[in-house]
């Protein structure tokens, strides 16, 4: 069964350096996302993804985020300068549809540590 | 926006009991309503869903259950087994501005517990 690919599945950084993490959505899947879960807490909604633009996103999805579709299978969430609040496990995830016509898919995670 | 309560945030039943998990939201327009399973360390993962258009959906022994008058919904588990030790998520699709398509809006989480 296709699933949803993140990398690396852990990363340390030091607080102002920027991060790039990095997803590998299922196929044929047109519609992509960014969520978070500090730890303990509940996922939070960053970003969605459709058609090479950002069709919506939170108020947690500031400046210093950015995400990109740089070629046919990944999809990017870039932090330019991490703060120590950012330490978090970032989810990707897919849909074949927009969201309720068809089931988001989750990556693994990629756990953030921002020191 | 759209906001999503959950409880209780911990749960610890007896195996073969049930369990039940409440949720309420705040959108009268949001109109799907997901439950995602996340073991620990784990991804989260879909385990049923309901739209607006259906009051109740049931597969095997997950049901859920989903009142919009009240903007109320409910995960039931019956027969339940210490594999169903997890941490449960709902969720509810915010609304969709222009020509956005609405995205997920989860819960606190409840942490159940199943006892042999």
């Amino acid at each position: 069964e296709p699933e949803v690919t993140q990398t690396p599945s852990h990363q340390v950084t030091q607080m102002g350096q920027e991060v790039i993490l990095r997803c590998v959505p299922i196929s044929n899947h047109l519609y992509f996302y960014w969520y978070r879960q500090i730890l303990g807490q509940k996922v939070e909604f960053l970003v969605s993804f459709y058609n090479n633009e950002i069709s919506e996103k939170s108020e947690i999805f500031d400046d210093q985020f950015s995400v990109e579709r740089p070629d046919g299978s990944n999809f990017t969430l870039k932090i330019r300068s991490t703060k120590l609040e950012d330490s978090a496990m970032y989810f990707c995830a897919s849909s074949e549809q927009p969201t309720s016509q068809s089931e988001q898919f989750f990556g693994p995670g990629t756990r953030l540590t921002v020191l | 926006g759209e906001n999503v309560e959950q409880h209780p945030s911990t749960l610890s039943v007896q195996e073969g009991d049930s369990a039940v998990i409440k949720c309420t939201y705040s959108d009268s327009a949001s109109n799907y309503f997901p439950w995602y399973k996340q073991e620990l360390g784990k991804r989260p993962q879909l385990i049923i869903d309901i739209r607006s258009n259906v009051g109740e959906k049931k597969d095997q022994r997950i049901a859920v259950t989903l009142n919009k008058t009240a903007k109320h919904f409910s995960l039931h588990i019956t027969e339940t087994q210490p594999e169903d030790s997890a941490v449960y998520f709902c969720a509810a699709k915010g609304r969709n501005y222009g020509g956005s398509q609405g995205n997920l809006i989860f819960g606190k989480g409840t942490k159940l517990s199943v006892k042999p």
